[in-house]
């Protein structure tokens, strides 16, 4: 059973540049959400999706967004990008939106983004 | 969001006991504790959770306080795939599913051999 998959794994990108990336939960999970890790922080929620709309948002400007597609795939999208942007981008899968689901989010291994 | 407090690092001996503490003071009645780890080059994985009472599992046991304001995450013996930060995080819920879960910097446990 294949846990959740990020892609693409790493990737470099200069800055005003868009960039979109990939993730597909784990298997049965109808739930995504997106994370943002700078170095040596912890992880800093971005936004959930479920049934293909965002339901929660963190503290992200408006240049962050995100899609949720039929098979419950997810894309994050980042557009003009900022050299603060650089970070590794977690995603992360469960189930149950709205049923009070107390149990644990799997996450990614993350896509690393560098922009120069 | 209520507010964690962790020691930046702690250190342990391989096969040992370890014990990391986690202060919540502000914590609300809704509120879940939750203990995630991130091992080095992956994300963030799930290790136990609880609101008010003690709970084990097969990674670990969680040892919440009788008001709640503090908990122990509790590795029964250490071995060096423990090495990882450690997150202990309140997750509230309010009528409905909450995914926004506020991480802090952690706990970085270092296993010795």
């Amino acid at each position: 059973d294949a846990g959740v998959t990020q892609s693409p794994t790493h990737l470099i990108k200069t800055r005003g540049q868009q960039v979109t990336l990939r993730c597909s939960p784990k298997s049965g999970h109808d739930t995504v959400s997106w994370y943002q890790q700078a170095l040596g922080q912890g992880p800093q929620f971005i936004f959930q999706y479920y049934e293909e709309e965002e339901r929660q948002r963190g503290n992200f400007p408006d240049r962050f967004s995100g899609h949720q597609f039929p098979n419950y795939s997810s894309e994050l999208n980042v557009n003009a990008l900022l050299l603060g942007d650089s970070a590794l981008y977690l995603c992360a899968s469960s189930w149950g939106q709205g049923l009070g689901n107390t149990g644990e989010l799997f996450f990614g291994e993350g896509s690393r983004l560098t922009v120069l | 969001d209520a507010k964690t407090t962790q020691p930046n690092s702690m250190e342990s001996n391989e096969e040992e006991p370890v014990h990391l503490p986690c202060n919540h003071s502000t914590i609300s009645g809704t509120d879940y504790i939750h203990w995630y780890r991130q091992l080095p080059s992956q994300g963030p994985e799930y290790v136990i959770h609880g609101l008010t009472s003690n709970v084990n599992n097969r990674m670990a046991s969680l040892a919440i306080a009788e008001d709640r304001k503090s908990s122990t995450l509790i590795l029964h013996r250490a071995t060096l795939r423990d090495a990882a930060v450690y997150y202990c995080i309140l997750r509230g819920y309010s009528g409905g599913s909450n995914y926004k879960l506020t991480f802090g910097k952690g706990t970085l446990l270092t296993v010795n051999p």
